[in-house]
Formats: structure tokens, sequence, C-alpha cells
């Protein structure tokens, strides 16, 4: 499964709402994730199962959508939140991770 | 506290092996899958692997089938083992704990450092 992410890059101000898409090549049902990974850090996973927060992950990250088009919403852009974002799908093996959507800070 | 802490990595000739390694502490890491996920230099995660927490079924990717194989030698341990190495296998590996307990795999939730692999000539 081919996951394609949009925009490679998003350049916002503080405050801005952003929004990132993830579209799949075929249907991944609900069994997608979104992690979030800044320079020289691990991967943080921000979302699973497409809407539901992981621990700790603060309520302006929101994820929608099923089938085969989801987005990561950020309500409120943070300077914190310059990363870069990653859509992941375990509905089938191999599993496999979208490459990436660039958040900059106008 | 969850911890993963991988091993193993360095420079490596193309057609050599390798071995890598994963140990997990702060949880029941027999419980769960274990992911091995990959990065190139300046490049996107590359999902790699996948063995379960009872080490009896493992998922590869299909650019390392074949070539990668991946076990669970104790509860805390997974290894990774590399061979055929190619140039494109260069990166920083990362294992990583799976979110579902006693499922087969889900998302990853806890994330080593990465050990940084180099494949040259």
């Amino acid at each position: 499964i081919v996951l394609t992410q949009s925009p490679a890059t998003l350049s916002l101000s503080p405050g801005e709402r952003g929004t990132l898409s993830c579209r799949a090549s075929q249907s991944v049902g609900s069994h997608l994730a979104w992690y979030q990974q800044k320079p020289g850090q691990a991967p943080r996973l921000l979302i699973y199962e497409t809407s539901t927060r992981a621990s700790g992950v603060p309520v302006r990250f929101s994820g929608s959508g099923s089938g085969t088009d989801f987005t990561l919403t950020i309500s409120s852009l943070q300077p914190e939140d310059v990363a870069t974002y990653y859509c992941l799908q375990y509905y089938n093996f191999p599993y496999t991770f979208g490459q990436g959507t660039n958040l900059e800070i106008k | 506290e969850v911890e993963l802490v991988e091993s193993g990595g360095g420079i490596f000739q193309p057609g050599g092996s390798l071995r890598l390694s994963c140990a997990a502490s702060g949880f029941a890491s027999g419980d769960f899958s274990t992911h091995w996920v990959r990065q190139a230099p300046g490049q996107g995660l590359e999902w790699v692997s996948l063995i379960t927490g009872d080490g009896i079924y493992t998922f590869y990717a299909d650019s390392v089938k074949g070539r990668f194989t991946t076990i669970r030698d104790s509860a805390n341990s997974v290894h990774l083992y590399m061979n055929s190495l190619r140039t494109e296998d260069s990166g920083l590996y990362f294992c990583a704990k799976d979110r579902t307990r006693y499922g087969t795999g889900s998302s990853a939730d806890f994330w080593g450092r990465g050990t940084l692999v180099t494949v040259s000539s």
C-alpha cells in the first residue's frame, strides 16, 4: 500500500490552522497513525486508529478520515510543532509510511 | 519507564552481514510485538520488519525480504540479522514497541534512539 502525503512542505504562521493530508492507494480502514519527528530525534506517536490521540499529545492535534483519505489537523500552530510529520498504515503487511510533510514556521 | 536501546551499528562492506540488537526494559516486552524502522540520511521513515511478542511470526518489507531476519531470543531482546548488505541499507535503524498487547501488530508507540549503519566499500 502506497501512502502519498501532501503538501511536501507547509509553511504557516504561529496560531494558524494546519491541515496535512495522507492518501492511501487502497483502503486501510481506520488503521492509520501519524508521527511527528524533530531533527535528531526518534519519531513520536501522535495519533493512532485515525483519530485517537496518544498519551500526552496536545489537544490541538486531531486526526480524521477513513478508507483512503486521512487528515492531520493542527488547530493553532505553536513554534514547537516545527517538525516532519509521517503517516503510517498498519492495515496490511508490509506496513508503509508516507514520504512526510515538513512543517515550517513563517 | 519504557526504554528501548539499539546497538550493533557501524561501518560494513557491501555483501557483508551484521546483527543489530534491541534491548527493552520497563514493560513486559514478551507481550508486545517489536518493529524495526530505518531512515536513510536526510530521508523519510521506512518500515522494515515486525516480530510478534512470542517470536513466532515475522513480517518484512519487500526491500529486505530474504536478506534480513528478525528473531527474539528472550522476552527482552530482539535481533535483526542483516545479510547481503547493499549501500541502500545505510541509515539509522530504530526499534520500537508495538502499541497493542498480545496483538500481531499496530502502530509503534515507544521508540529507541536508533543505531547507525553505514554500508560502504
